[in-house]
């Protein structure tokens, strides 16, 4: 079964970090593009982060450029969320989603075919 | 980045109603255009990509149209399993962004 399980929430104070897992399972990791989304309850979704299969490129929403960080290890079919100086408005359910892609004779479209969970980040004092 | 506008942000409708969401892009998206279905505590599921195209397992009352700045979800027969939120999603630029949401209510 294709699954995706993010892990490493919790509460943490204004200026914290914390470090975000989410462990792949039930197809070829290394092969596919991965992305953070993160949903403040209640609210709409918003992209955080995407990184490619190698992890060698990454791209970033404005909103958290030079405060989070996005990496991989293929080996273990992990992906991390590296999250600093944490906010109160950093407060959201983060979920990691996988990238499919169709080709469409010489494009190709791009969309996120399998979700996880999410994982509860809290930042208060 | 690229805007992401969605009508109605809510609506109210009864069982076997054709329903239509309104997503309207801030500049050209070309096809590059999702939408998605979220349940309350929910993860979301991909209904259509490409604008049209049907995700594997959608059931087919769902269809997707459009293309530039102005695309279409519609719900052909409104089923008791269809309310939820629906979010529109462009994956034209290199930040992708989504739409801010349009819930389907019970009426």
């Amino acid at each position: 079964e294709v699954q995706l399980v993010e892990s490493g929430g919790g509460l943490v104070q204004p200026g914290g970090s914390l470090r975000l897992s989410c462990a792949a399972s039930g197809f070829t990791f290394s092969t596919y593009w991965m992305h953070w989304v993160r949903q403040v309850p209640g609210k709409g979704l918003v992209w955080v982060s995407r990184i490619n299969s190698g992890g060698s490129s990454t791209s970033y929403a404005d909103s958290v450029k030079g405060q989070f960080t996005i990496s991989r290890d293929n080996a273990k079919n992990t992906l991390y969320l590296q999250m600093n100086s944490l906010r109160a408005e950093d407060t959201a359910v983060y979920y990691c989603a996988r990238e499919g892609k169709v080709a469409a004779g010489v494009v190709s479209y791009y969309y996120m075919d399998v979700w996880g969970k999410g994982t509860t980040v809290t930042v208060s004092s | 980045d690229i805007q992401m506008t969605q009508s109605p942000s809510s609506l109210s409708a009864s069982i076997g109603d054709r329903v239509t969401i309104t997503c309207r892009a801030s500049q050209s998206v070309s096809s590059y255009l999702n939408w998605y279905q979220q349940k309350p505590g929910k993860a979301p599921n991909l209904l259509i990509y490409a604008a049209s195209s049907l995700q594997s397992g959608v059931p087919s009352r769902f269809s997707g149209s459009g293309s530039g700045t102005d695309f279409t979800l519609t719900i052909s027969s409104l089923q008791p399993e269809d309310f939820a939120t629906y979010y529109c999603q462009q994956t034209y630029s290199t930040q992708w962004t989504f739409g801010p949401g349009t819930t389907v209510n019970i009426k």
